[in-house]
């Protein structure tokens, strides 16, 4: 079964300061990544996903992930944190021939300090 | 593009009542998430359609949660009787086939049952 886990459910840094998000997951299959930002009041958006070719994804707002093998992870990064990252970030992954069903991670929830 | 589509936003009913989401995807997308959103359980899929089709259910609580998807175009969530722990937020996301896409989310209606 494929399961997603996120490590650290807060994470808080300044702003200008490098963003780590952890995500590891477990498939027994190559599996899809993704990851999503939710804002306040707000749904789900799509920051970058992962599907096959090139490990290292680039998203929106200056964010991306590097895909592992050796290591189930798909660590989401940003070299500089802006106020306006704020949110909660979801690690979800999925497989060909999943009918396109993700699982979500629990969540982690980023705070940008001044 | 005026994205996925749900209503109302905000629902206060009291126990025992019915409650009826709704929810709009884009055209052109051949599946159809419900997600329910609380603090406790995190982002969990209650149900899921193909092309208007009920694929998984298994995600629904009990009995007293049901969907329909009558068309491609239209699909509703009903809590019948609902109880105070069916607060929550509940989001409605629709996808294309190929899962490239990605999933997008509607913004949730937010349910208060006192």
């Amino acid at each position: 079964a494929q399961s997603v886990t996120q490590l650290g459910s807060h994470v808080s840094v300044s702003e200008g300061a490098l963003v780590l998000l952890r995500c590891n997951y477990s498939s027994s299959v190559p599996p899809y990544l993704f990851w999503y930002v939710q804002y306040p009041n707000q749904g789900l958006q799509l920051l970058l996903k992962y599907t096959t070719g090139a490990t290292l994804v680039k998203g929106i707002n200056g964010f991306e992930a590097e895909f592992k093998k050796s290591e189930t992870s798909f660590h989401l990064t940003k070299p500089s944190a802006h106020m306006s990252d704020a949110a909660e970030y979801f690690c979800a992954v999925t497989f060909s021939g999943g009918y396109n069903k993700l699982i979500f991670g629990a969540g982690t929830r980023l705070a940008v300090h001044p | 593009d005026a994205g996925v589509i749900q209503s109302p936003r905000h629902e206060v009913t009291e126990m025992g009542q019915e409650v009826t989401l709704r929810c709009k995807p884009i055209s052109g997308h051949d599946y159809l998430f419900w997600y329910r959103q609380t603090m406790m359980r995190g982002l969990e899929l209650l149900i899921y359609f193909n092309n208007n089709v009920p694929i998984d259910d298994s995600g629904m609580p009990e009995d007293r949660f049901s969907a329909k998807m009558p068309n491609a175009s239209f699909s509703t969530l009903k809590i019948q009787p609902s109880e105070p722990r069916d607060s929550a937020v509940y989001f409605c996301a629709s996808s294309k086939a190929a899962l490239d896409y990605g999933y997008t989310f509607g913004s949730g209606t937010r349910l208060t049952v006192v």
